[in-house]
């Protein structure tokens, strides 16, 4: 398996919603990241987890909470959202420890729309 | 922090050659990336090139990086349609702390 899998593929909730979305990757990678990309932008980090300890924040707002479960699996709490947070969120996985030529693997990415 | 820099927008008729350019700041790079997005779609890796090499060819791609002038390039061979996209580089090194650090993207539109 040399796939990550984000679930859902398109959401839409309102800004008192508590809504999650989940990554899974079946690779061994012990690194796993969660990306916000706007139309016409580039992806931006938002959280890395390595060995499943949260090792950085990119100074995101608390109304995102990440959660590494187990090494196989990320997700993104998500309350009292904002319009502005719409967006594609992707998740990524690398092998930890490395920097290989294989950079990160990413999903197919959530699209979220706050209402 | 460090900086990737892109053109924004390529436009090419089919079977001719595509050439996206890419600088970057950071002078500690040990790998550098080409990423592909469609419309809609997540992002999937190309091809990278590590920062010791000048050239890499696979198959209809090639990177050119020039180190010396942080300049790297992607040539996309024989265009077709179906590499209209957006085209990311990405670099990691130790000034990022080892973060993928993207440049703004490269549209690219291939004409019939």
């Amino acid at each position: 398996d040399t796939e990550v899998t984000q679930t859902p593929k398109h959401l839409v909730m309102g800004m008192t919603n508590k809504k999650s979305l989940k990554c899974e990757q079946h690779m061994g990678h012990r690194a796993m990241y969660w990306y916000k990309q706007k139309a016409k932008k580039p992806p931006e980090l938002m959280f890395v987890y390595s060995y499943e300890k949260l090792s950085i924040n990119e100074s995101v707002p608390s109304r995102f909470s990440p959660e590494c479960p187990n090494s196989s699996l990320l997700n993104l709490h998500l309350h009292a959202l904002q319009p502005e947070d719409s967006a594609l969120y992707l998740c990524a996985s690398s092998q930890e420890g490395q920097v290989t030529g294989y950079g990160y693997t990413f999903g197919s990415g959530t699209r979220l729309t706050v209402v | 922090g460090e900086d990737v820099e892109q053109s924004l927008f390529l436009s090419v008729r089919e079977g001719d050659s595509s050439v996206i350019n890419c600088t970057y700041t950071d002078s500690s790079s040990t790998y550098l990336y080409w990423y592909k997005q469609e419309p809609g779609a997540g992002l999937q890796l190309l091809t990278y090139i590590f920062s010791n090499m000048d050239m890499k060819q696979d198959q209809r791609l090639t990177v050119l990086l020039n180190k010396k002038d942080k300049h790297l390039s992607l040539r996309i061979a024989d265009t077709q349609t179906g590499d209209s996209a957006i085209y990311f580089c990405a670099e990691m090194g130790m000034d990022s702390s080892y973060k993928l650090i993207f440049g703004s993207g490269t549209r690219l539109l291939v004409r019939p």
